[in-house]
């Protein structure tokens, strides 16, 4: 069975860091195309990250500078790596398998929420 | 950044009616749209991408149409288990890709 699990949320102060986990099992991580989407409290979704089965990365400029994506292939996880976090990033965030070489979602986590405040 | 804005924001509608709910992009996404379907405290669900496609495992009487910067997916006889919050999502030239706002499909 495709499944993703994210780990890795809670509560961190404004210029913390945080590093969210995503648990694949189904498929293999690294011969696709994974992405991070988060969704603020009662809103709708943002596209945070991708990588791509070849390894290169491409960020929102809302977390361009701050965040990184990154994935181990003898675990078969997906990463993010969150530094100087702001209130505007909380969120629940998803990881995401994207279709083939294209940017729907196939599958989703079930998301992990992360609360940044004073 | 490509906008994706969606009509109605609320949309009420009877169980074993028909629902259309429209997608529009602020300049030509192609054939590159997709829709979800989301329930209050879960992830996302893909019902339709590259416009029309069903996802594995949709009921057939979801469908999706369009292409350009017009979009509309239909949900043919609303079952109780469809009222959800529905995004659609442009993928054209992503990244960035972009999702509209969603709207709410509730019981009448």
């Amino acid at each position: 069975e495709v499944q993703l699990v994210e780990s890795g949320g809670g509560l961190v102060q404004p210029g913390g860091s945080l590093r969210l986990s995503c648990a694949a099992s189904g498929f293999t991580v690294s011969s696709n195309y994974m992405s991070w989407v988060r969704q603020a409290p009662g809103k709708g979704l943002e596209w945070v990250s991708v990588i791509y089965s070849g390894g290169t990365t491409d960020y929102a400029d809302s977390v361009k500078g701050r965040f990184t994506i990154s994935r181990d292939t003898s675990k078969n996880m997906l990463y993010l790596q969150m530094n100087s976090l702001r209130a505007e990033d909380t969120a629940v965030y998803y990881c995401a398998r994207c279709g083939y070489t294209s940017g729907w979602y196939r599958t989703w986590g079930q998301g992990t929420l992360v609360t940044v405040s004073s | 950044e490509i906008v994706m804005t969606q009509s109605p924001a609320t949309l009420s509608v009877s169980p074993g009616e028909r629902a259309t709910l429209s997608c529009r992009a602020s300049q030509s996404v192609s054939s590159n749209l997709a829709w979800y379907q989301q329930k209050p405290g879960q992830a996302p669900r893909l019902l339709i991408y590259d416009s029309s496609t069903r996802a594995t495992g949709v009921p057939a009487r979801f469908s999706g149409s369009g292409s350009g910067t017009e979009f509309t997916l239909t949900i043919s006889s609303l079952q109780s288990e469809d009222f959800a919050v529905y995004y659609c999502q442009q993928y054209n030239n992503w990244p960035p890709d972009t999702f509209g706002q969603g709207t709410k499909l509730e019981i009448k």
